[in-house]
């Protein structure tokens, strides 16, 4: 099975940062990627699929870029209600769905 | 405005079982791909299984294959995850969620219900 591995699993960042959060898989997926936002006590909000494609009503300071095997969320400017947990996942039809382990962003 | 709703969680023993619902609205259940993911308290995400529309097809994971199934009923518009010999690991949330349309991504999440397994 293909693994997904997210850097780093923590960060510290500061309103007004530019934050990135990098997931890894152990082998090519094109750009069968999706990444999720979780809030304590929420569900996990889609924000980016197809590695690159904004999610409707998701701000656009949310991009996400990559192919292959290594991809890439980035927040150009964090707010407030961006401290959360990140989640990759292989959305790839041929292989089990798994997401990364996350990366928490405080 | 999409709606899922989870019910059916609760305490059960190791080797119990139980079954969770999943309600929609909002959208023509039965034209999509549906699927439940789960969450151990305090850790990562975990796809546990899906079911294409019509219940043609169901995929689940190797750590609940054999002993989970998925099921729909679209005439009700409501999901299914029917969960037998129980076992501690298998405490956690359990989320449905509805696949966007064309892939393997959940762009809306039911609340979640809680199954904690324990004696």
């Amino acid at each position: 099975d293909i693994q997904m591995t997210q850097t780093p699993s923590s960060v510290s960042a500061s309103v007004g940062d530019r934050v990135t959060i990098t997931c890894r898989a152990s082998q090519s997926i094109a750009s069968w990627l999706a990444w999720y936002q979780q809030k304590p006590g929420k569900a996990p909000k889609l924000l980016i699929y197809a590695a690159v494609s904004v999610q409707s009503g998701v701000p656009s300071r949310f991009s996400g870029s990559g192919s292959g095997t290594d991809f890439t969320l980035t927040i150009s400017s964090l707010q407030p209600e961006d401290f959360a947990t990140y989640y990759c996942q292989l959305a790839h039809s041929f292989h089990p769905i798994t997401f990364g382990q996350g990366t928490r962003l405080e | 405005e999409v709606q899922l709703l989870e019910s059916g969680g609760g305490l059960v023993q190791p080797g119990g079982s139980l079954r969770l619902s999943c309600t929609a609205s909002g959208f023509s259940f039965n034209n999509y791909i549906m699927y439940w993911v789960r969450q151990a308290p305090g850790k990562g995400l975990e796809w546990v299984s899906t079911i294409t529309g019509g219940g043609v097809r169901a995929d689940y994971a190797d750590s609940v294959k054999g002993r989970f199934t998925i099921s729909r009923d679209d005439s009700q518009n409501t999901l299914y995850l029917q969960m037998n010999s129980l076992r501690a690991e298998d405490t956690a949330f359990y989320y449905c969620a509805k696949d966007i349309g064309w892939g393997n991504y959940f762009d809306s999440w039911g609340q979640g219900t809680l199954v904690t397994v324990s004696s």
